[in-house]
């Protein structure tokens, strides 16, 4: 069974400190991963997606890594702010033809001002 | 460009009636999803249109939803009859080609 778990599943941090968070899949033929934000009342919003040949994908303050051979990827966020706070998804997709999105079960942040 | 659009946002509703969610994708994107996602947990995909065609609906409980995109655009998700466990959001997304899927803000339904 292809299960998606992420740990942990709440954080609460002082504004400023650098962060990790940890995503793992039982099932390491995935076409690619993906990280996403949700804010309360709000839709999903994709940060990062890795296809299965990379290593790493950066944007601004996240970096988010793949190591497929341990089923294993991380979000790093760097100098984390109030605005960071938020439901944080890893979800990855086997098989490019359907696109279907497996998802964890979330981290949720809170960043402390 | 217009985002995903879901409608009603909230509703609340008595087991064993009836209700029905829409979704209007990002104008273009062929592919539509509808997703559950249950207090706590992340979401899970209900089904999958390419166009008008279905592509999965595996997890989609047919006994009470049915799901329906006419015309190849727009989309409605039915609950007949609902019950207590079906309280959840309602997630809808679209997607273009190789793109990544995005999300409408959801309805939230309460099953008293």
């Amino acid at each position: 069974k292809q299960e998606v778990t992420q740990i942990p599943a709440a954080l609460s941090v002082p504004e400023g400190e650098n962060l990790v968070l940890n995503c793992s899949f039982t099932d390491s033929a995935i076409y690619n991963l993906q990280w996403f934000r949700q804010d309360p009342g709000k839709g999903l919003t994709s940060l990062l997606l890795i296809q299965s040949s990379q290593r790493e994908q950066t944007s601004g303050r996240l970096n988010a890594s793949l190591d497929k051979s341990s089923g294993r990827s991380t979000l790093y966020i760097a100098a984390s702010q109030p605005g960071d706070s938020a439901t944080y998804l890893c979800a990855v997709v086997y098989g490019g033809a359907t696109n279907k999105l497996i998802f964890g079960t979330g981290t949720l942040l809170a960043v402390q001002p | 460009e217009a985002g995903v659009a879901q409608s009603p946002r909230y509703k609340i509703i008595e087991k064993r009636q009836s209700v029905a969610f829409w979704c209007n994708p990002i104008s273009g994107h062929a592919t539509l999803y509808w997703y559950q996602q249950i207090l706590g947990q992340g979401p899970k995909l209900l089904i999958q249109f390419q166009n008008n065609g279905v592509v999965d609906d595996s997890q989609l409980p047919k006994d009470r939803f049915s799901a329906e995109r006419l015309k190849g655009v727009d989309s409605t998700l039915k609950i007949q009859p609902a019950k207590l466990e079906d309280s959840a959001v309602y997630l809808c997304a679209s997607r273009l080609a190789e793109e990544t899927q995005y999300f409408g803000p959801g309805t939230r339904l309460l099953v008293l």
